[in-house]
C-alpha cells in the first residue's frame, strides 16, 4: 500500500456543488495531515492542515479525519470555477519515526468546477 | 519578495551538463526540503536537511547533491544531467520541530528541462 493514496479522478462538479476529495493513509503517515491546492504551473498552496481525529471548518472548506478507518477527506463547499485545480493531500510520519519531519504526498486529484 | 525563492525560473540544458538549482528563504525555517514532480506520479522527495548540519537522501536521490550553505539556503545539484531529470522542481521550507510535523511553504519552483 502507498503510504498516502488518493482517489484518482478527475472530478468534476457543477458551481456551487458540493466537491470531495479522499484520501487514505498507511500506519506509517499517521500524525498529521494537510491539503494543498495546486493551479497548473504553480507551487502547491497550504489551505487546511488537520492534527485529530473530527471535522475542522475553514471558509468553504472542511477537512474530516478518521483514524480508525484512516481516510481524509476535504470538502468544498459552493464550489466555484476557481477552485478548479489539483488538490494534493500529504501526510506526516508518526512521531519517534526516522521519517519525522517529511511529508509524504498522493498523487493529486484534479478538479474542474463547470459553470 | 517571496518567503522561498527558487532560481532559475526555468532551464533547458544538455544531457551531461552539470547543473545548479538554488533555494533561499526568509522565513527563518530550520527544514528544507528538495521535491520533484512528475505528471501522474506526484511530489518525490530528493534530499531534506534539518539544520546546516544535517542532510538526508529522500527517495530518489541518485544523480542528485545538495548543499545547506546556510540556514536560509538549499541548493541542488545534477553532477551530470540526464534526460529522465526532466520534472519541475520545488523547494520548500518547514516551522517543525521535534516530532512535530508543519506544513510546507514552497518555492515558485523549477522547470528544468534536459535535452
Amino acid at each position: 500500500q502507498k503510504e498516502v493514496e488518493q482517489n484518482s479522478g478527475p472530478l468534476s462538479v457543477p458551481e456551487g456543488a458540493i466537491a470531495s476529495l479522499n484520501c487514505t493513509y498507511s500506519d506509517r503517515v499517521s500524525q498529521s495531515f494537510f491539503w494543498y491546492r495546486q493551479y497548473s504551473g504553480k507551487s502547491p498552496e497550504l489551505i487546511m492542515s488537520i492534527y485529530s481525529n473530527g471535522d475542522k471548518e475553514d471558509g468553504r472548506f472542511t477537512a474530516q479525519l478518521n483514524k480508525a478507518s484512516q481516510y481524509v477527506s476535504l470538502l468544498i463547499r459552493d464550489s466555484q470555477p476557481s477552485d478548479s485545480a489539483t488538490y494534493l493531500c500529504a501526510g506526516g510520519a508518526n512521531a519517534g519515526g526516522t521519517s519525522y519531519g517529511k511529508l509524504t504526498f498522493g498523487q493529486g486529484t484534479i478538479l474542474t468546477v463547470h459553470p | 519578495d517571496a518567503d522561498v525563492t527558487q532560481t532559475p525560473r526555468n532551464r533547458i540544458t544538455k544531457t551531461g551538463k552539470r547543473i545548479m538549482l538554488e533555494c533561499s528563504q526568509t522565513k527563518g525555517h530550520d527544514r528544507m526540503y528538495w521535491y520533484r514532480q512528475d505528471p501522474g506520479l506526484g511530489l518525490r522527495l530528493i534530499y531534506y536537511s534539518f539544520d546546516v548540519k544535517d542532510i538526508n537522501k529522500g527517495e530518489i536521490s541518485d544523480g542528485y547533491s545538495v548543499s545547506r550553505q546556510a540556514q536560509a539556503k538549499f541548493s541542488l545539484s545534477l553532477e551530470s544531467a540526464i534526460p529522465n531529470q526532466t520534472a519541475l522542481y520545488f523547494c520548500a521550507t518547514s516551522a517543525g520541530t521535534g516530532n512535530a510535523n508543519y506544513g510546507y511553504t514552497f518555492g515558485s519552483g523549477t522547470r528544468l528541462t534536459v535535452v
